[in-house]
């Protein structure tokens, strides 16, 4: 199974909610990660896990807070955002947290903030 | 800050063509990745290229990789209406344990059936 599952596909959800996304991958990868895409630009990496440990969080604001439960799970809590975080979320995994190993995406969530 | 750059930014052929891209990037690298991306879903590895080499095959696809000169090339041969997507270049920056991916800006291509 070399498959990344990613829910819920769209959400739009107001500024003074709270939601979660989630992530899911059966490959025994041991590093997780959560990246942002704004239209017509590249992946921005938001948070790294490794070995179900954060290893990187890339200044994201902490209305973003990210949670690892096991090793096969990953998810980004989300509280306050704002329009300007509407974007598409994209987690992915890979053999281990090292740039040496190929990353597998999800297919993302699109998320609309009102 | 971004490692890759991609060129040229948007490429249109025919079905059939071959399609030339490139990449260049800044730092040293362990790594050189490709990724293709249709449109608003996630991104597809499509191969790797370790610093130590200097040309890969896969499948349509032919990467080479040019270390002195800082830069990458794929080739998608005999393109097909499906190879319609955006392609981004990704590097690892030749960092420790924690290396992480910074990708290009990455280059649309079209195919016209």
């Amino acid at each position: 199974d070399t498959e990344v599952t990613q829910t819920p596909k769209h959400l739009v959800m107001g500024m003074t909610n709270k939601k979660s996304l989630k992530c899911e991958q059966h490959m025994g990868h041991r590093a997780m990660y959560w990246y942002k895409q704004k239209a017509k630009k590249p992946p921005e990496l938001m948070f790294v896990y490794s070995y179900e440990k954060l290893s990187i969080n890339e200044s994201v604001p902490s209305r973003f807070s990210p949670e690892c439960p096991n090793s096969s799970l990953l998810n980004l809590h989300l509280h306050a955002l704002q329009p300007e975080d509407s974007a598409l979320y994209l987690c992915a995994s890979s053999h281990s947290g090292m740039g040496n190993y190929e990353q597998y995406f999800g297919p993302g969530t699109r998320l609309t903030v009102t | 800050s971004q490692q890759g750059e991609e060129d040229p930014q948007a490429l249109s052929i025919q079905e059939g063509e071959n399609a030339t891209m490139n990449c260049s990037y800044k730092t040293s690298i362990n790594n050189l990745q490709w990724y293709r991306q249709n449109s608003g879903r996630g991104l597809v590895h499509l191969i790797l290229i370790r610093s130590n080499e200097r040309e890969k095959h896969s499948g349509r696809l032919r990467v080479t990789l040019d270390t002195s000169k800082k830069s990458s090339s794929l080739l998608i041969t005999a393109s097909r209406a499906a190879d319609t997507a955006s392609y981004f270049c990704a590097t690892d920056g030749s960092g420790g344990a924690n290396s992480k991916l910074t990708f290009g800006k990455g280059i649309t291509l079209s195919v016209r059936p």
